[in-house]
C-alpha cells in the first residue's frame, strides 16, 4: 500500500515569495492534516479535512496561508507571502477516521527555508 | 489552556537497558494516547494507541501506561538497541462533542540515543 506522498521535499525561497506544497493521502482515507514541524518542536496542526470540507482551521494564519482540498483526495497547501519564521517542515497526514481513535499516517514532509 | 510536556532532555541509555520515557499533560482529560517516533528527516511513525480505560498496553519490546489520575503517559522500550534511536513524540486527543472532529495535540519529543 502506497503511503502519503508529499512533493516538493525541500523549497529554499525568499521572504515575501509564495510557495505551494502538494500532499496525497493514502487511498481511501477520507481524513486529511496539515502539521507545521519547527525544528526542536512537536507536530502543531494547521488544517484539517473532512472528505472536501475543512473541519478546523482555527491554527491556520489565514492572512497567509490556505489550503484546499479538491475531490476531496488530494490537498494543497499555500503561503503567500511567507515570512522568516514559516521555516518549517509541512507534514500532511491522513487517516481513515475523523472521529474516534485512529492513527494518523504521515508523509516525508517538505522542507521550507525562508531567507 | 492545554499543555503536554516530555522529557525535556535528551535521554542517553546503554544498549540493551530498558527506556523510559514520561508525557505529562495538564488542563486535559484524553480520550487516548498515541505514541510516535520519528526518524531525522522523517515523518512521524505511528507505535502505540492507548485509551483512558486502558492502564497498559504491550506491543513487542514496547509497553506504555496511561494514568489519568498521575495525568501522565509511560513509555517503556526493553532491551534497547542503537536502532531504536530516534525522537518519540506523544500525542493527546481530548473528548470532544458528540460527532466532533478529533485531532491530535503532540509534544514536543524526546531524543533518545542508545548508545553500543
Amino acid at each position: 500500500e502506497a503511503g502519503v506522498a508529499q512533493s516538493p521535499r525541500y523549497k529554499i525561497i525568499e521572504k515575501r515569495q509564495s510557495v505551494a506544497f502538494w500532499c496525497n493521502p493514502i487511498s481511501g482515507h477520507a481524513t486529511l492534516y496539515w502539521y507545521q514541524q519547527i525544528l526542536g518542536q512537536g507536530p502543531k496542526l494547521l488544517i484539517q479535512f473532512q472528505n472536501n470540507g475543512v473541519v478546523d482551521d482555527s491554527q491556520l494564519p489565514k492572512d497567509r496561508f490556505s489550503a484546499e482540498r479538491l475531490k476531496g483526495v488530494d490537498s494543497t497547501l499555500k503561503i503567500q507571502p511567507a515570512k522568516l519564521e514559516d521555516s518549517a517542515v509541512y507534514l500532511c497526514a491522513s487517516s481513515l477516521l475523523g472521529t474516534g481513535a485512529g492513527e494518523l499516517f504521515f508523509g516525508e514532509g517538505s522542507r521550507l527555508t525562508v531567507l | 489552556s492545554q499543555k503536554i510536556e516530555q522529557n525535556s532532555e535528551a535521554l542517553n541509555i546503554q544498549e540493551g537497558k530498558t527506556a523510559t520515557l514520561t508525557c505529562n499533560y495538564t488542563n486535559y482529560s484524553p480520550a487516548y494516547l498515541q505514541w510516535y517516533r520519528q526518524d531525522p528527516g522523517r515523518g512521524p511513525v505511528f507505535l502505540l494507541l492507548i485509551r483512558e480505560n486502558e492502564k497498559e498496553k504491550r506491543k513487542e519490546r514496547l509497553k506504555v501506561t496511561f494514568d489519568t489520575t498521575l495525568k501522565q503517559s509511560l513509555f517503556h522500550i526493553t532491551a534497547s538497541q542503537p536502532a531504536d534511536s530516534a525522537t518519540y513524540l506523544c500525542a493527546l486527543d481530548p473528548p470532544g462533542a458528540s460527532g466532533s472532529a478529533r485531532q491530535l495535540t503532540f509534544g514536543s519529543g524526546t531524543q533518545l540515543t542508545v548508545l553500543p
